[in-house]
């Protein structure tokens, strides 16, 4: 099966930076994803790893360790509008293109 | 990317009724999902609707409870039957473009079970 944790929730301050930790166990894996999800809105995607190292864009960049089972979405120049909950999904390998969900990570963004 | 949608946005339902939800998409895909967020959860994925073929189910889900229908490449249905308060979520569709690289999401359905 497949393990995925990440904390439950966050604070941070406009403008600054935040760093959300994901961790997960699967026998054999073919990619890890985040999502963002605003309160009463559908999933958007945010970014894709699949290979060890760091993805940029933007304001938001992932990071992937594979040997650790690890990874972390990072925010930067955080802004009002990032508050929502951030999910981090794990494609199996062998599994077709279906994702595993961890619980999300509720980030509130204040003053 | 893609444009998904999905209806009802909303419905308040009896227990013991069924429930239908659509799922249209703009596009021909290959795969279509549905997933379950019960409330303060995360996205549970219930089944993989196939074309032309029987949907498959995770595990925890069955298609009496939860059968689905995929008659073409662009739209799919899923039906929460018999329901109880139990079954009070949001409903999701997604769909895979192809490449794997990315899952798009309906709107969702928000469903109460009274």
């Amino acid at each position: 099966g497949q393990n995925i944790d990440q904390p439950t929730e966050m604070t941070a301050t406009e403008g600054a930076i935040v760093q959300i930790n994901c961790t997960y166990q699967t026998s054999g894996f073919n990619g890890l994803f985040w999502y963002q999800q605003h309160a009463g809105e559908a999933p958007t995607f945010l970014s894709y790893n699949v290979l060890d190292g760091l993805e940029e864009k933007g304001r938001f960049s992932s990071f992937l360790s594979r040997s650790k089972g690890y990874s972390y979405l990072l925010l930067k120049e955080l802004q009002m509008k990032d508050s929502a909950s951030y999910l981090c999904a794990v494609k199996k390998a062998g599994g077709g293109n279906k994702l595993t969900f961890g619980t999300g990570t509720q980030l509130k963004v204040e003053l | 990317s893609a444009v998904i949608s999905q209806k009802p946005s909303r419905d308040i339902c009896q227990r013991g009724t069924s429930l239908t939800i659509q799922c249209q998409v703009d596009s021909q895909v290959t795969m279509m999902f549905w997933y379950r967020q019960q409330p303060g959860q995360s996205l549970t994925l219930i089944a993989t609707a196939n074309q032309g073929s029987e949907a498959t189910y995770e595990s925890g889900f069955v298609i009496d409870k939860f059968p689905i229908s995929r008659p073409n490449l662009t739209f799919s249905t899923l039906t929460v039957s018999n329901m109880s308060p139990e079954d009070s979520s949001i409903y999701l569709c997604s769909v895979d473009k192809g490449g794997g690289e990315k899952l798009f999401f309906g709107s969702g359905t928000q469903l109460s079970v009274l």
